[in-house]
């Protein structure tokens, strides 16, 4: 079965500085995605950024990237010039497609302080 | 299309009562999920449909819980006789089957508090 481990329970950077969130995964599965997920106090989960396994370069979204290592099973997300907003819950999470299912971490909590 | 829904917010129930959650997802996704989210944790995986089709369900889905799409557009989540471990938020996503890549579109979630 896969698994998606996030070691940081909570991490906190100040504003306009860089952060980076781990995360590793077990999986026997050589197609699969990989995702990280935003979830504010009380409101939806948002996608942030995806990395699909069979591509080497890593993902970037505007201050949002990846460093996306698939022989160690590693997918970390850098934050870079934090804002206040970006305070969340921040989720790991592997799609598996055979069963389709999303397979989550444990989760990060980012404060972000001024 | 305003995104997924769900329906209520919240819900306060007495133990041992029946309770019953409904999601809209968007529209022109075929397939539908639903997870729970205790405090503190990730989202676990309890069963997914693709159209009416149920076709996964998590071993945390007890026989006091049942889910429906009966015309492969909205979804209903059951749960009978409460229990106060049911306390969680209950979270629907929706996806297009075609393009695995984009994850899923998560609703606002049901807070379900059972006293």
């Amino acid at each position: 079965a896969q698994t998606v481990t996030q070691s940081q329970p909570e991490m906190s950077v100040q504003e306009a500085e860089t952060v980076t969130l781990s995360c590793t995964y077990d999986t026997s599965e050589s197609d699969y995605y990989l995702f990280w997920y935003k979830q504010p106090p009380s409101r939806q989960m948002i996608l942030v950024i995806r990395q699909e396994a069979y591509k080497q370069q890593n993902a970037t979204e505007n201050r949002f990237s990846v460093n996306f290592q698939k022989a160690a099973k590693s997918f970390s997300l850098k934050i870079s010039d934090s804002q206040l907003g970006d305070a969340a819950m921040y989720f790991c999470a592997y799609r598996s497609l055979a069963p389709d299912k999303l397979i989550f971490g444990t989760g990060t909590r980012l404060q972000v302080f001024p | 299309d305003t995104g997924v829904s769900q329906d209520p917010r919240h819900k306060i129930t007495k133990r041992g009562q029946n309770v019953t959650f409904r999601c809209d997802p968007i529209s022109e996704h075929n397939r539908l999920y639903w997870y729970r989210q205790t405090l503190g944790q990730g989202p676990e995986f309890l069963t997914y449909f693709q159209n009416e089709a149920q076709l996964e369900k998590s071993r945390l889905l007890s026989d006091r819980f049942s889910a429906e799409r009966p015309k492969g557009s909205f979804s209903t989540l059951e749960i009978q006789r409460t229990e106060q471990g049911d306390s969680a938020m209950y979270l629907c996503a929706s996806s297009s089957g075609q393009d695995s890549s984009y994850g899923y579109t998560f609703g606002s979630g049901t807070r379900l508090t059972v006293v």
